[in-house]
Parts: C-alpha cells; sequence; structure tokens
C-alpha cells in the first residue's frame, strides 16, 4: 500500500514560469514532509522540508506547501529553470509520536520535471 | 562532498550467488540505511541502522541481511540473489535520524541475470 503518492509521472514546463508538484499521503502519523531532487547516475539530495505546524516554507524559488486536512503537499519553483530539470520525490515520516522513527522516510514514486528553454 | 561512499558503482551476478554491497562514510553519523529505487514505487527502505550493531528491517526487508560492524560502514548482503533484486541500491546517513534530511550517496546499479 503506497502510503505516498505521486501521481504525475511527469511535468513539462517552459523555462520562467511555476512548475508545481504535487504529493498525498495517507498515514496521519506522518507530520514531517521533505522533498529531493535527483540527477540521473546521482544520489537523491535534499531540497525542502516542512513539519506538520506549519502550511508553508519557503527557500529561494522553492516553497512547500502542506494542506493537512486533505493529506496534500505541493512544491513550487517559480521562476523554473532548465537546471530544474530532474526527477522529484516527496518523503514523509512521524516524528517521534511515543516512539522513535529513527528516520525512516516513506518516498513517493517520484515526478519527472523537464523544463525546456 | 558529504563523505559518503558506495561501491560497487555496478555489479552483475548470477541468480543464487551470494552479493555484498558496502556503504563507507566519514562523518561519523548514526544513522544508515539502505534504500532501493524502482520505477513505480520510489525508494523503499529495506534496513537501517541507529548505531554499531544496532539494525532493524524496512519495508522490503526479505532476501536482504545487513551488519553493521563500525560506525563508518554498513553492508548489504543478498543471501541469494535473484532477478527481482535487479535495481539501484541507495545508502543514506543522518546526524539525528529526524526531522533533517538524509545525505544519499551515489548508488549501485545492481543487474542479476
Amino acid at each position: 500500500d503506497q502510503q505516498v503518492k505521486q501521481n504525475s509521472p511527469s511535468l513539462s514546463v517552459q523555462e520562467g514560469r511555476i512548475s508545481i508538484l504535487n504529493c498525498d499521503y495517507t498515514n496521519s502519523m506522518f507530520d514531517y514532509f521533505l522533498w529531493y531532487k535527483k540527477y540521473p547516475a546521482e544520489g537523491p539530495t535534499f531540497l525542502i522540508s516542512i513539519s506538520s505546524i506549519k502550511d508553508k516554507n519557503e527557500d529561494g524559488r522553492f516553497t512547500v506547501f502542506l494542506n493537512k486536512s486533505a493529506k496534500h503537499l505541493s512544491l513550487h519553483i517559480v521562476p523554473s529553470q532548465p537546471g530544474d530539470s530532474a526527477v522529484y520525490f516527496c518523503a514523509a515520516t512521524p516524528t517521534n509520536a511515543g516512539g522513535t522513527s529513527y528516520g525512516k522516510l516513506t518516498f513517493g514514486q517520484g515526478t519527472i520535471l523537464t523544463v525546456h528553454p | 562532498d558529504a563523505g559518503i561512499t558506495q561501491s560497487p558503482r555496478h555489479k552483475v551476478t548470477e541468480t543464487g550467488t551470494p552479493v555484498t554491497l558496502r556503504c563507507h562514510q566519514t562523518e561519523n553519523h548514526r544513522y544508515m540505511y539502505w534504500y532501493r529505487q524502482d520505477p513505480g514505487h520510489g525508494l523503499r527502505l529495506i534496513h537501517y541502522s541507529y548505531g554499531v550493531k544496532d539494525t532493524d528491517k524496512g519495508e522490503v526487508s526479505d532476501g536482504y541481511s545487513v551488519s553493521r560492524s563500525k560506525t563508518e560502514d554498513f553492508l548489504l548482503t543478498l543471501e541469494s540473489a535473484t532477478s527481482s533484486q535487479t535495481s539501484v541500491y541507495f545508502c543514506a546517513i543522518s546526524s539525528t535520524g529526524q526531522m533533517s534530511g538524509y545525505t544519499f550517496g551515489s548508488g549501485t546499479r545492481l543487474t542479476v541475470v
């Protein structure tokens, strides 16, 4: 059972426009969320995160929005650049809710973003 | 570079043979993880370690074992490789185990024929 889902396998946008990547989760215990970016033949790299006590976190061109009631998060990239072309994974974890998560992240399937010049 | 190295980077092996993948870190991080990446599944946790000799199973642990005899090394062993274990394997490290992001290695592409 896929607890974290990225329903769009791919997304294509024009340089300078906004890219919006979406992620849905089903596990109510998840309360910390992360986005990773992956280039071919490399490991994923951390991009941005958000705690469930917030509904928005911004870092430069990257903003993550969290809608807890809908169990939905999104990553906005503005403006998009050709170098942003990569696979984007969202991930989720419960924080220490009476137990210890040991940082075990549950990942979505990934979305391939292509930014055209 | 974050000081995490996976070896080998590529390996082709035959069904039924044992295979060991190595993850080596120079960051002295407590937590280490093995994930596999497959199309349509993203990354799935195989095993993880929260200290020397302290390991536990992840989501897809069947057919895999791990060992961590020292802080810097986390070994993943496929006791008897099967074609379903053809995948890209990523090791990751974390200092706190929670809240902070992982640092991933560059991956090992394993093909079982």
